[in-house]
């Protein structure tokens, strides 16, 4: 499977726990999205990175979220001191600027804070 | 910023007939228009897509049309089958980054 990867595809945690997400893009995509959607609705942009550089931010992104790309290839979001508001599937997503816009989302990170 | 409505929020329809979602965009600015299937408790599937330097686009049962003067896209399905039945979602961007989405439209095909 040459697609994104994301792991877990489900966590459950109590909350104030911490939590964190792990995408792994397409080989060689420079740029990579982190996505959140609640039910019913459509993707909200958290995040994205070109290589390493984190290069915007949405206001959903609270203190409490971290994203990091250390090395320009994988991806960690976390989560720290979950609310129960911060349940959703968290979507990661890439793509190589020189071949276009085209994007392919992974299949998600469902999160449930209980 | 940008902002993006579609309608309907849901769609039903007979197998075999066409189905049709619109979209609106708010930010001329934006260039990048996809179209997005999703299944339950799957990520969303690219099922087609359109850049603003072309008016419509086709692959075999799907189409999309861009109007960038009225600043609104369509999906159109024709000859809808059983497993065309999902969530669907518009997006529009500069660029593909930060993507906006619709708030989707819920299609049930009926056999």
């Amino acid at each position: 499977d040459t697609g994104v990867s994301q792991n877990p595809r489900h966590k459950i945690t109590k909350r104030g726990q911490n939590v964190t997400f792990r995408c792994d893009p397409i080989s060689e995509h420079n740029r990579l999205y982190w996505y959140r959607q609640t039910l019913g609705q459509g993707p909200e942009f958290l995040t994205y990175f070109q290589n390493e550089a984190q290069l915007e931010k949405s206001r959903l992104l609270s203190d409490r979220f971290s994203a990091e790309r250390p090395k320009g290839s994988f991806s960690t979001l976390e989560i720290q001191r979950t609310e129960q508001g911060d349940s959703a599937m968290y979507l990661c997503t890439s793509r190589r600027t020189d071949y276009g816009n085209t994007i392919y989302f992974g299949e998600g990170s469902w999160l449930t804070v209980v | 910023g940008e902002n993006v409505e579609q309608h309907p929020s849901t769609l039903s329809v007979q197998e075999g007939d066409s189905a049709v979602i619109k979209c609106t965009y708010s930010d001329s600015a934006s260039n990048y228009f996809p179209w997005y299937k999703q299944e339950l408790g799957k990520g969303p599937q690219l099922i087609i897509d359109i850049r603003s330097n072309v008016g419509e686009k086709k692959d075999q049962r799907i189409a999309v049309t861009l109007n960038k003067t009225a600043k609104h896209f369509s999906l159109h399905i024709t000859e809808t089958q059983p497993e065309d039945s999902a969530v669907y979602f518009c997006a529009a961007s500069y660029n593909a980054d930060k993507l906006i989405f619709g708030t989707g439209t819920r299609l049930q095909v009926f056999p």
